[in-house]
């Protein structure tokens, strides 16, 4: 059974900072991992999409790096900034397509 | 690119009334569709899986009696809630793929939330 966590649970940065937030998961046989965000309230938009076979994504002030062999991905953001503040969800897919979710991140960037 | 919507966004209903959600692929076939369910300062749980034309595949300790889902065509996919009781208010998200293999791209809709009174 694949389970994904994530650390930390919540986080609050002043704006301009760089950070990481921390995704683990316990079966390293994956075909790729998703970052996304979800507004309060809102969907999920998709961040970056990583194939097993990469070792990491960029787009913009998001870089998202995979370690299938450790069961680890992090998501650093550069620069940050108020409009960054939302969770963000790492997600892999199980037995197909189905995506097991982290429990997320809440972050809060404070001008 | 790929955009999903939901409709309605929001819904207020009475408990015992059923409640349907749809879920829309607007600019490409979607041969799978899945919904999941997202409890407050939970993340999300998928609840059902569907394939155009054929059951949906629910998780375990998903009522598939209670929770209807019908994917008639490749661009629309419903979820019924059936006689809908207070912890059944939650927030529903669909998501869409044009595909049937493990590195296709899912495309979420924006999300429903339930309220049941």
């Amino acid at each position: 059974k694949q389970e994904v966590t994530q650390i930390p649970a919540a986080l609050s940065v002043p704006e301009g900072e760089n950070l990481v937030l921390n995704c683990s998961f316990t079966d390293s046989a994956i075909y790729n991992l998703q970052w996304f965000r979800q507004d309060p309230g809102k969907g999920l938009t998709s961040l970056l999409l990583i194939q097993s076979s990469q070792r990491e994504q960029t787009s913009g002030r998001l870089n998202a790096s995979l370690d299938k062999s450790s069961g680890r991905s992090t998501l650093y953001i550069a620069a940050s900034q108020p409009g960054d503040s939302a969770t963000y969800l790492c997600a892999v897919p199980f037995y197909g397509q189905n995506f097991v979710f982290g429990p997320g991140t809440r972050l809060s960037v404070l001008p | 690119g790929a955009v999903v919507s939901q409709h309605p966004s929001r819904v207020i209903c009475k408990s015992g009334t059923s409640v349907k959600i749809e879920c829309r692929s607007l600019d490409f076939q979607a041969t799978t569709m899945f919904w999941y369910r997202q409890f407050p300062k939970q993340s999300l749980m998928l609840m059902a899986t569907s394939n155009e034309g054929s059951k949906a595949t629910y998780e375990q300790g998903v009522e598939k009696d209670k929770f209807l889902i019908n994917h008639a065509s490749l661009t629309l996919s419903t979820l019924t809630v059936t006689s809908a009781h207070p912890e059944d208010s939650s927030f529903y998200i669909c998501s869409a793929s044009s595909g049937t293999g493990r590195t296709d791209t899912q495309y979420f809709g924006p999300g429903t939330r339930l309220t049941v009174l």
